[in-house]
């Protein structure tokens, strides 16, 4: 199956940094990555959609400025939370789309942010 | 928006027993997918479903999709301490450009 990888896996940054996770689609191009969040023992909640070459979408309430989202090409994605506080500690994955596998997602292995 | 329940949150069970966790959304699905996710690991692909009232199975795993195509299932028989995780459901909504995700329930296995 198609493999994504996600960079750092954890990370711990002092308030007011800014942290970028990146994550690559290894043997398969993504036409689409999808950024989610999820709080302990709670369910993936949808930050953003990022399709390559354009700007990404954000869902309601997520501030676009805050969480950057780049998708530069078919095989990478990032996501730069600027000016992280400690409200924004929580596990970011990353997911992407592929040609050829249907609807299913590949999802990154995740990272732990904490800011302290 | 689209929203998608699960029930039970929590279950615990004593290995051999059975296991069987609910899904429920509040609008029509065009398909329905399940996913594992162990604890401290990421969501893993097990299923799609796309007809009404499509039952799939995998070894001692059933999935069942409602014939409104507005709820689905996922039964464990004779649950072993490997099924332990959370197990989430989800739909694609925004003209299939989305991909939501349920509330999750999270299933423990005890010797």
């Amino acid at each position: 199956g198609a493999v994504v990888s996600q960079h750092p896996s954890r990370v711990i940054c002092k308030s007011g940094t800014s942290v970028k996770i990146e994550c690559r689609s290894l043997d398969f191009q993504a036409t689409t990555m999808f950024w989610y969040r999820q709080f302990p023992k709670q369910s993936l909640m949808l930050m953003a959609t990022s399709n390559e070459g354009s700007k990404a979408t954000y869902e309601q309430g997520v501030e676009k400025d805050k969480f950057l989202i780049n998708h530069a090409s078919l095989t990478l994605s990032t996501l730069t939370v600027t000016s992280a506080h400690p409200e924004d500690s929580s596990f970011y994955i990353c997911s992407a789309r592929a040609r050829g596998y249907d609807e299913k997602l590949f999802f990154g292995s995740g990272t732990q942010l904490s800011v302290l | 928006g689209q929203q998608v329940m699960q029930i039970p949150q929590y279950q615990h069970v004593q290995e051999g027993e059975d296991f069987t966790t609910y899904c429920n959304s509040s609008t029509t699905l065009s398909n329905i997918q399940w996913y594992k996710q162990r604890p401290g690991g990421h969501p893993v692909f097990l299923i799609q479903l796309v007809k009404s009232g499509e039952v799939k199975k995998q070894k001692r795993l059933t999935f069942q999709f409602g014939e409104a195509k507005k709820n689905s299932s996922l039964h464990i028989t004779a649950t072993q301490t490997t099924d332990v995780g959370t197990y989430f459901c989800a739909g694609w909504r925004g003209g299939g450009n989305k991909l939501t995700f349920g509330t999750g329930t999270q299933l423990k296995v005890e010797l």
